[in-house]
């Protein structure tokens, strides 16, 4: 079946680091995508990743390990604004997207 | 402004009622979603459209019912819902299928009574 877990809920300081793991169990893998999603709107997407190994944009990171099934968002310099909910979302080979149930993400002060 | 546009934006209505939702994007796109978010659960994809053609169906009830005359615009009509039909409607865009960034709308707070 497909299954995407992520943990629930966590919790950082501003100005921290954060990393937020995926793991995927799909049929078949076309990428992995990340996604930002504040409270009452839409997501916006953040990376992408389809091979194996690190993503760099600005203070966002992606990581990705095909044969573990497994990614991370590594968040840096952590700001008040990124208190959001970050999705994890898969592609199969159908193109059917397979979403993760988000984990929900609080800076504090 | 992300280019996609949704329309209305809250919505209520009663399970006998006929309602449809309007996305438009206006970023020349040829692939359009539709997408469900309730509480508490995962972003759940409902329809792909690309090139104005279906491609995409997850099992879909249906009393949701898509329409994508063009291009550039995409209806989800609504006909006897459910309570549980309550949630937010994400309209997504992108420069086609094996794009892999969407533009995502505004969405429709949708609350069937």
């Amino acid at each position: 079946g497909q299954n995407i877990d992520q943990p629930t809920e966590m919790t950082a300081t501003e100005g921290a680091i954060v990393q937020i793991n995926c793991t995927y169990q799909t049929s078949g893998f076309n990428g992995l995508f990340w996604y930002q999603q504040h409270a009452g709107e839409a997501p916006t997407f953040l990376s992408y990743n389809v091979l194996d190994g690190l993503e760099e944009k600005g203070r966002f990171s992606s990581f990705l390990s095909r044969s573990k099934g497994y990614s991370y968002l590594l968040l840096k310099e952590l700001q008040m604004k990124d208190s959001a909910s970050y999705l994890c979302a898969v592609e199969d080979y159908g193109q059917n997207f397979v979403f993760g149930p988000g984990t929900r993400l609080s800076v504090l002060p | 402004e992300t280019g996609v546009t949704q329309t209305p934006r809250h919505l209520v209505m009663g399970m006998t009622n006929k309602k449809s939702l309007k996305c438009e994007q206006h970023l020349g796109h040829n692939a359009m979603y539709w997408y469900k978010q309730s509480a508490k659960k995962p972003l759940e994809l409902m329809f792909v459209y690309s090139l104005e053609e279906r491609v995409e169906n997850n099992s879909v009830p249906s009393r949701f019912s898509p329409e994508c005359p063009n291009s550039s615009h995409l209806f989800l009509h609504l006909h006897t819902l459910q309570p549980e039909d309550s949630a937010l409607y994400l309209c997504a865009s992108s420069q086609d299928t094996a794009s892999y960034e969407q533009y995502f709308g505004p969405g429709t707070r949708l609350t069937v009574t």
